[in-house]
């Protein structure tokens, strides 16, 4: 089945640990997407890729960092520079102007 | 800037009709509908471009104003697994939109029977 896939469901993180979050599709989009949800917040963007090898910042980029070596995986690492980190992580893939698909999410809390 | 979203909330009996705006300061290029259930990923329901083209895959129905730069969601006879959190997503820019949609915070939708 095609689908999009996030790991793992939960995650804890100590202070000043960098944590990465993995994400993974099989739908063949060339785009991916990470988002954070807060309670009461909406989705905000904090990464953006287009194509492999590259990646543009969205609008809460700070503290995070991704790599996008193949077309499939877009990982996200939370790094200690991010203060504030517990929240709802949703990984989302599309074909250029199309529907987002998203992934499970991850949640991650510090601990 | 993120889209505004009306009502925050509605409660409604089963087979009653709602409708759910989406606001923007900002000329709109397409917008997207999603409806996410609690803990749980949001699921898609409906592109609107501008121009007018609508895509979608249930029985919702949208509109997509470019003058007022608003779209509007319409559930008619709501079913009670029409509850949930629904979201507009906006996109600004023509040409590829892969950049990314910018959210409204969600209208919270609880339908009793």
């Amino acid at each position: 089945d095609g689908g999009i896939t996030q790991s793992p469901k939960y995650l804890f993180r100590k202070e000043g640990q960098n944590v990465t979050l993995s994400c993974e599709q099989n739908l063949n989009h060339d785009a991916m997407y990470w988002y954070r949800q807060d309670p009461g917040q909406g989705l905000r963007l904090i990464y953006y890729s287009q194509i492999v090898n590259d990646f543009q910042k969205g609008d809460i980029a700070e503290g995070y960092s991704v790599s996008r070596e193949k077309k499939e995986s877009f990982p996200l690492t939370v790094t200690s520079a991010q203060k504030n980190p517990t929240a709802f992580y949703l990984c989302a893939s599309s074909v250029p102007a199309g529907a987002a698909f998203f992934g499970q999410g991850t949640r991650l809390t510090v601990v | 800037q993120q889209p505004v979203q009306s009502p925050q909330a509605v409660i409604l009996r089963e087979g009653e009709d709602a409708v759910i705006n989406c606001s923007s300061s900002k000329a709109l290029y397409s917008v997207h509908w999603y409806r996410q259930k609690h803990g749980e990923a949001p699921v898609f329901l409906m592109i609107l471009l501008k121009g007018g083209e609508q895509k979608g895959h249930e029985k919702i129905s949208a509109s997509f104003n470019e003058k007022k730069q608003q779209s509007s969601l319409y559930l008619t006879a709501s079913q009670l697994s029409y509850s949930g959190t629904y979201f507009c997503g906006t996109n600004w820019q023509s040409g590829g939109g892969a950049d990314g949609l910018t959210f409204g915070k969600g209208t919270h939708l609880i339908i009793q029977p």
